[in-house]
This record gives structure tokens, C-alpha cells and sequence, in this order.
């Protein structure tokens, strides 16, 4: 498809396990985006990517979360030692770039992880 | 630190006008987004307006800012059981990031 896609839809891990979540932009888009949407809450920013590297990785909650982006492409969520407090819908967005104008601002977001940490 | 605030629930008689509102507090926003999620699917984006302007219409949308108070609305004319979704409020900061409102359930009865 053209859209963006993330992998695995559903995680169930244990605690203290280390998961790692994927995501494939839409093809030509050089921005890359994660956000974690908590049960009732909103939409929290993680980080973000131009090409393959991260300007600001300040939105991390933790030094247990890591990011990484090759070949402009596929991004990789790393979450080690996993606790509860990670379950959440971690979700993917991609745009075209990240300057001029709104209709590059525009980000496509994939269907999301779910990640349940027991 | 930046926030965008929104109410987490509406409910509208299926034909009504639906007005989701949202407050917001920085001052330098370049856009503000409308998203919505409905169940099991994707954000999508809805609708834009740059911060110079004050209203925008598309269709059944009309999005009004009032950028003095930093209040954004999102009206959705003659409601639709269509509509029923999670819209979320963003404001893009001046790091080109998007800061969201926890978003707003539309419920609508019939």
C-alpha cells in the first residue's frame, strides 16, 4: 500500500523485556515522526526525524527509549527493560519535509502499535 | 512548557452543529491542525489554518481562531453518525513540532 505501515500491530511483552517497534513511511517522505498515545490521554510527541537524523530527542521519556532511522527510510522504536507505564499505541506519521508551507507539514500516520506490558 | 487543552467529551443530536473547542498557549504557532481518529483507524487530517488567518470553511467545516485568545473552534455542520470519531487539536511550534490536546469524544445520539 501507499501508506504508512507499522510493525507489529499488537506487542505483549513482559516486563523488563526489550521490544522493538518499525515503521515504514510513505515512499519520498523525508520527515519521520513517533508518538505514544496513553489510555486517556493525549497524544505525546517522542521524537522526530529529518532523513536520518534527530535533531531533538528531548520528547524521549526515558534513556530506556531509543530511535534510529537508516537510508532515510525505516525507523525503529527501541524500548528496553519495558514497564508497565510503557502500554500504549505508539504511532508512526511521515511528511514530506518539515519547511514551506502546511501541505508539507501535512503528516500520514500509520494504524499504530499497541504494546501491553504485563 | 507548551500546552493545548481540549474537552474530552461532546455530545450532539444527530443534524446539530457540533463546535469542538480548543485553548492553546504558545504564542508563536505557525499552523493549527484538526485531526480525527475513529475507532480502529489512523489520524487523519481534517482540516488547517495558518495563524494569520481567523476563519477557514471547507464543506461542513468551519474552523474559527482567535489567536488573541488562543481559542480554536472546529464547528462541523448537520452532524452525521459519520462524524462520531476523536478530534484532536495540534498547534505546530516554532520547531516544527506538533503539540497535542488530549482530544474530544463526539458522540452523537440520534
Amino acid at each position: 500500500g501507499a501508506g504508512v505501515s507499522q510493525s507489529p500491530s499488537n506487542k505483549v511483552t513482559e516486563k523488563g523485556k526489550d521490544v522493538e517497534l518499525r515503521c515504514d513511511p510513505i515512499s519520498g517522505h523525508t520527515a519521520l515522526y513517533w508518538y505514544r498515545q496513553s489510555l486517556g490521554q493525549g497524544l505525546e510527541f517522542l521524537i522526530y526525524f529529518q532523513g536520518n537524523s534527530a535533531p531533538d530527542k528531548s520528547g524521549l521519556p526515558s534513556d530506556r527509549f531509543s530511535a534510529e532511522r537508516t537510508g532515510g527510510s525505516v525507523s525503529t522504536l527501541t524500548i528496553q527493560r519495558t514497564q508497565q507505564e510503557d502500554s500504549a499505541v505508539y504511532l508512526c506519521a511521515s511528511s514530506l519535509g518539515i519547511l514551506v508551507g502546511a501541505s508539507y507539514n501535512e503528516q500520514f500516520f500509520g494504524p499504530g502499535t499497541r504494546l501491553t506490558v504485563l | 512548557g507548551e500546552d493545548v487543552e481540549q474537552s474530552l467529551f461532546l455530545s450532539v443530536r444527530e443534524g446539530d452543529s457540533s463546535v469542538i473547542n480548543c485553548t492553546y498557549t504558545d504564542s508563536s504557532s505557525t499552523y493549527l491542525y484538526w485531526y480525527k481518529q475513529e475507532p480502529g483507524a489512523g489520524l487523519q487530517l481534517l482540516t488547517y489554518i495558518f495563524s494569520n488567518m481567523d476563519m477557514k470553511q471547507d464543506q461542513r467545516l468551519t474552523v474559527l481562531l482567535n489567536k488573541k485568545d488562543k481559542h480554536l473552534s472546529l464547528r462541523i455542520a448537520d452532524t452525521q453518525t459519520g462524524d462520531s470519531a476523536i478530534y484532536f487539536c495540534a498547534e505546530m511550534d516554532s520547531n516544527y513540532q506538533l503539540i497535542w490536546g488530549a482530544g474530544t469524544k463526539l458522540i452523537i445520539k440520534p
